[in-house]
């Protein structure tokens, strides 16, 4: 049983729309970290949210942390062939346990 | 710097063979985990360390062992293979709060 739910599964966009990725647990985290994998590599670590509410912006990938610290979402403005990747979130119990969400496949088509 | 090194990159064993999956940071890192990521699953975790000298279970540790001698170095163990353990495995690191993890480019392991 997943701690963390994403959805959706799968997304296959153009070119120039924006997408939103969501991760949800019934737990509560200290804090919440979104990661990008592509084929043949290990996750890379984009963002980590701790304070419910925040929302931090990375170029054109906005990511938010729900009030309750239970729920986070990344939304991507724009998007470009060069996001596509297996986006994963992870909640952080404490500093070093995480626990990953299954991923959301993210397809942007040229 | 390296990160994070992990080796083999790629491993077939025969069911009930042993091996041990190395990896190695460069970066001072207390806490160390080892994952292992099967299609639709995510990343489950299977040990991790604290620091050296401390391990503890994630959620999978059946079938594995890992110790922590130095800060650098945190071996996989796996003790008899079975098909079940064919998986893609990371080993990561981190300094902790919201610097998160370094993984690795992982080791892909097929038990046959």
């Amino acid at each position: 049983t997943q701690l963390l739910e994403q959805s959706p599964q799968f997304l296959s966009i153009q070119e120039g729309e924006n997408l939103t990725v969501y991760c949800n647990s019934s737990s509560v985290f200290s804090s919440l970290q979104w990661y990008r994998q592509e084929p043949g590599e290990g996750p890379v670590l984009l963002v980590t949210v701790v304070t419910g509410g925040e929302v931090k912006k990375l170029k054109r990938l906005t990511f938010q942390f729900g009030d309750a610290r239970k729920d986070s979402s990344l939304h991507i403005t724009a998007a470009q062939p060069g996001d596509t990747g297996l986006y994963l979130c992870a909640g952080g119990i404490n500093d070093y346990k995480l626990s990953f969400g299954a991923g959301t496949t993210v397809t942007v088509r040229a | 710097n390296a990160g994070v090194t992990q080796t083999p990159k790629f491993q077939v064993l025969k069911t009930g063979q042993s091996m041990t999956l190395q990896c190695a940071q460069d970066m001072n890192h207390e806490y160390m985990s080892w994952y292992r990521q099967d299609p639709g699953m995510g990343l489950r975790l299977i040990h991790y360390s604290v620091g050296a000298g401390i391990t503890d279970q994630g959620e999978v540790p059946n079938g594995y062992n890992v110790s922590r001698s130095t800060t650098e170095d945190f071996p996989l163990r796996l003790l008899s293979a079975a098909p079940s353990q064919t998986s893609v495995y990371f080993c990561a690191s981190s300094r902790g709060g919201v610097s998160g993890y370094t993984f690795g480019s992982g080791t892909r392991l097929t038990v046959v």
